[in-house]
């Protein structure tokens, strides 16, 4: 059986602050895929980053950052120098590589706010 | 449009009245999802249309609850005796692959409120 925990339920940091985000799944799957979602207030998802899980290598992409280890089932997730327009709520969502596995597992969630 | 597109976007309806949301997903996608989310929840899937092959339906909450995938494109999700509980918004995703492959793209989704 899979399991995506997102511990953290909200979280406030005050502007210009670093943040991070984290995800653990727990899986007996070998492969399987990570993605990051963003849920603004306006309440659209917006996919942030995909990575496979033989994949461990830290990923930078302007302000974010993202950590995967294999060996913690981590999946974790930085905003350096947050913004007020990073308030959102964000989701993991783990897929498993298996045929037939046609569900996405979207964890619960954590609501960013940045305090101006 | 070049995105998923939801129609309505806001639904008021009685409860145990039929209702029908509908997702237009992006041209070309083959696989099409129908989640739930609840005030402050996170998504509960329902239902999976991948090509012509048959849906998983093993998220669908009750048997009020049924999908149809017409021309494998536009999808529509209808609710038979609307219950107060399902009141949430209801949010339709695409890809052009399987899962696994390819993020999802979502709509903005129908909030639906049942009175």
């Amino acid at each position: 059986a899979q399991k995506v925990t997102q511990a953290q339920t909200e979280i406030s940091v005050v502007e210009k602050e670093d943040v991070t985000l984290d995800c653990v799944y727990e899986t007996r799957d070998t492969t399987y895929y990570l993605f990051w979602y963003k849920q603004p207030p306006s309440g659209e998802l917006v996919f942030l980053i995909r990575r496979n899980s033989f994949d461990e290598q830290n990923e930078i992409s302007g302000r974010y950052s993202w950590n995967f280890q294999k060996s913690t089932s981590s999946f974790n997730f930085t905003i350096t120098a947050s913004q007020v327009v990073d308030s959102a709520v964000y989701f993991c969502a783990p897929t498993p590589d298996q045929t037939g596995a046609n569900n996405l597992f979207f964890g619960t969630g954590t609501r960013l706010t940045v305090i101006p | 449009g070049a995105g998923v597109s939801q129609s309505p976007s806001n639904k008021v309806t009685e409860k145990g009245k039929d209702v029908e949301l509908r997702c237009d997903p992006i041209s070309g996608h083959t696989a099409l999802y129908w989640y739930r989310q609840s005030l402050g929840q996170g998504l509960e899937f329902l239902i999976y249309f991948q090509g012509n092959s048959a849906p998983d339906k093993s998220g669908l909450p009750s048997d009020r609850f049924s999908a149809e995938r017409t021309g494998g494109s536009v999808s529509t999700l209808t609710i038979q005796r609307t219950q107060q509980e399902d009141s949430a918004v209801y949010l339709c995703a695409s890809s052009p692959t399987p899962p696994g492959n390819s993020p999802l793209h979502f709509g903005n989704g129908t909030r639906l409120t049942v009175t």
